[in-house]
């Protein structure tokens, strides 16, 4: 399997509040993905990260912001956390364009 | 706008029966296309990756095809068994757009009975 964490696996917040979620890799890929996945709507693109320091926006990238600062880690910052982000966060990397994509097991967030 | 669409949504079947999964796109232009399982619960799990100059890709009982053309894919499961329920995910990575990250069917949840 590919090294992929991605941490917290579950959280539980307030509406209001900011949350940053964090995925690590291990394989030293060079793009890394955020998606969200809902009912309904399927696997969305949240914000993805082409290399250190160089991101951009997805689908459903309002209320979201990501860093990028090593190649390792891509963090997913939620601005002020809403019900309708209530979700599981997944996040993907892949070496190039041609190669597979892997994914980690998810987080669940609850906004309550 | 490149869509994908995976019919059916659902399927059931008995346990040793082969069968098929369907994917479509709109979108001729892409890198590859990627077949993903997913058990509830659970992270997305990939099972074969086409580039976009073959036409299949074999694994076990797995043997994916495309055809870039009409925007088809196909997954096929030979001698189904009752650990091949999960939902079953494409999703292609298209050459023409910003960002290239897959773009993703909404999945055939698979279930077989034993």
């Amino acid at each position: 399997d590919a090294g992929i964490t991605q941490s917290p696996r579950h959280k539980v917040t307030e509406t209001g509040t900011p949350v940053t979620l964090r995925c690590h890799q291990t394989e030293n890929h060079r793009y890394m993905y955020w998606y969200r996945q809902d009912p309904g709507h399927g696997l969305r693109l949240i914000h993805y990260s082409y290399g250190v320091k160089d991101t951009d926006k997805g689908e459903v990238s309002d209320g979201y912001s990501v860093s990028r600062s090593k190649t390792e880690d891509f963090l997913l910052t939620l601005e002020s956390a809403t019900s309708s982000q209530t979700s599981v966060y997944f996040c993907a990397i892949s070496a190039d364009l041609y190669t597979e994509a892997f994914f980690g097991q998810g987080t669940r967030l609850t906004v309550v | 706008k490149q869509e994908v669409t995976q019919i059916p949504a659902a399927l059931s079947v008995p346990e040793g029966e082969n069968l098929v999964l369907n994917c479509s796109f709109t979108d001729s232009a892409i890198y590859n296309l990627q077949w993903f399982r997913q058990d509830p619960g659970k992270g997305l799990t990939s099972l074969l990756l086409i580039q976009s100059s073959q036409r299949e890709q074999t694994s076990g009982r797995l043997n994916a095809s495309l055809d870039k053309s009409s925007g088809r894919s196909t997954l096929y499961i030979a001698a189904s068994q009752p650990g091949d329920s999960a939902t079953y995910l494409c999703a292609v990575r298209p050459a023409n757009q910003a960002g290239t990250a897959l773009i993703f069917g909404k999945g055939t949840t698979l279930s077989v009975s034993s």
